[in-house]
């Protein structure tokens, strides 16, 4: 079955320190997603990508599908400890409605 | 977007028991999504639940252990049965918009 995998695991940053988490998909996607949940929290959507080699930016926050669709990368500039949380991406395939999630990399923030 | 109410937020059950985990939707919606999420772990879809038909499951997950009800567009609910220590984990309902949006999460512990 779709497997997707991230990487870090965790990573932990000063603050201010960039962070970028890598997700990669076992067979090609129709779109990703990313999510962020906060410790004790749910998982919230951020961001969909579509299109081949699609970047999108949301304040310090910048998301990268790749050309082949099979990979998509979330960068975070400057963090702040309110970045604080774990971010999933989570693909569809084909025309399912069924989300596969990534396995999550969880981001720790100090001063 | 859509928002969901879910309870309960937390319990802690005996072996052997059940509980029923609700999901109110303010709007209709087609198809209703029930994942689970063991401690420090991604998200894993049990099952889709559409409105007049029976509950679609993933591979692992059947209909004796976790039955589904959705009797109209705007609710369901997820029954954990016979419930051990191993069925301890977060659960979550869902409904699609753009992106997924989640339920707060029934975090269940069994003692």
């Amino acid at each position: 079955g779709q497997q997707v995998m991230q990487i870090p695991q965790y990573q932990h940053v000063q603050e201010g320190e960039d962070f970028t988490t890598y997700c990669n998909s076992s067979t090609t996607l129709s779109n990703i997603q990313w999510y962020k949940q906060r410790p004790g929290g749910h998982p919230v959507f951020l961001i969909q990508l579509v299109k081949s080699g699609e970047v999108k930016k949301q304040k310090r926050l910048t998301f990268q599908f790749g050309e082949a669709k099979k990979n998509s990368s979330l960068h975070i500039t400057a963090t702040q400890t309110t970045d604080v949380g774990t971010y999933f991406c989570a693909g569809f395939t084909g025309t399912a409605s069924k989300l596969t999630f990534g396995t999550g990399t969880r981001l720790q923030v100090t001063l | 977007s859509a928002v969901i109410s879910q309870k309960p937020s937390r319990d802690i059950c005996q072996r052997g028991t059940s509980l029923t985990i609700q999901c109110q939707v303010d709007s209709q919606v087609t198809m209703m999504f029930w994942y689970r999420q063991q401690p420090g772990q991604s998200l894993t879809l049990i099952a889709t639940a559409n409105q007049g038909s029976e509950a679609t499951y993933e591979s692992g997950f059947v209909i004796d252990k976790f039955p589904i009800s959705r009797p109209n567009l705007t609710f369901s609910t997820l029954t954990v049965s016979n419930m051990s220590p191993e069925d301890s984990s977060i659960y979550l309902c869902s409904v699609l918009n753009y992106g997924y949006t989640f339920g707060s999460g029934t975090r269940l512990t069994v003692v």
